[in-house]
């Protein structure tokens, strides 16, 4: 089990441009969770999704930024014209159904700069 | 609010000295606490949780809730221990973590 991978490890964008993160949970794992972390910062909660369904946005940005995670494939961060302070490590993490010993498995990140 | 508070951004010892590393926190419910660790150049990994009780690479955490806090302790110290570790709590909605600033721990030959 190759873990959760996230893809790219690095990202550069323009100002005005899209970044688009990628995440695919580990093997028999149907939840996924967004986490940014900003320079300084701990990771904080952006999104948690299952297949097909958002489940909890409260942590997004309420413009530009959008998640999802297709019956298919992997999920997907989607940050529209993106701005200086979206420069950041994007970490992405998966467990199965979560539980009360549920573990959380993390990715590596991707690391965003914004030019 | 939920919030979690690591006082040192870096601590260095030597290999053999106890480390300690700080986590507080504010929350008004019932709290689960985690710490995380992150060696140089792998992913975030979890190291334990309070519920667990368990003593993971030879660290231990107790959770205080009078003080409110949930330090990472480790009798003798080895240089593999150098990392970076984070402090995260889980609340009523316990998939959602929040974590600390982290603290970069050195452990020096």
């Amino acid at each position: 089990n190759a873990g959760v991978m996230q893809n790219p490890r690095h990202l550069v964008r323009r100002r005005g441009q899209e970044a688009r993160l990628r995440c695919s949970p580990m093997k028999g794992h149907s939840h996924v969770y967004w986490y940014r972390q900003l320079p300084e910062e701990g990771l904080k909660f952006m999104v948690y999704l299952q297949k097909e369904n958002i489940i909890d946005e409260s942590g997004m940005p309420k413009e530009r930024f959008s998640a999802e995670f297709p019956k298919e494939g992997p999920s997907i961060l989607r940050i529209q014209q993106v701005v200086r302070g979206d420069s950041a490590a994007y970490f992405c993490a998966s467990s199965p159904l979560w539980g009360k010993n549920t573990e959380a498995f993390f990715g590596q990140g991707t690391r965003l700069t914004v030019v | 609010a939920q919030r979690v508070t690591q006082p040192e951004k870096l601590l260095s010892v030597f290999k053999g000295a106890p480390v300690e590393l700080k986590c507080n926190y504010s929350y008004s419910g019932s709290p689960e606490l985690f710490w995380y660790v992150q060696y140089s150049r792998q992913r975030l990994q979890l190291l334990l949780r309070h519920i667990s009780r368990e003593s993971i690479k030879g660290f231990t955490a107790d959770l205080n809730k009078g003080e409110t806090s949930f330090h990472l302790k480790k009798p003798f110290a080895q240089e593999e221990d150098s990392a970076m570790y984070y402090c995260a709590l889980s609340g009523g909605s316990n998939y959602k973590l929040t974590f600390g600033k982290g603290t970069l721990l050195t452990v020096n030959p």
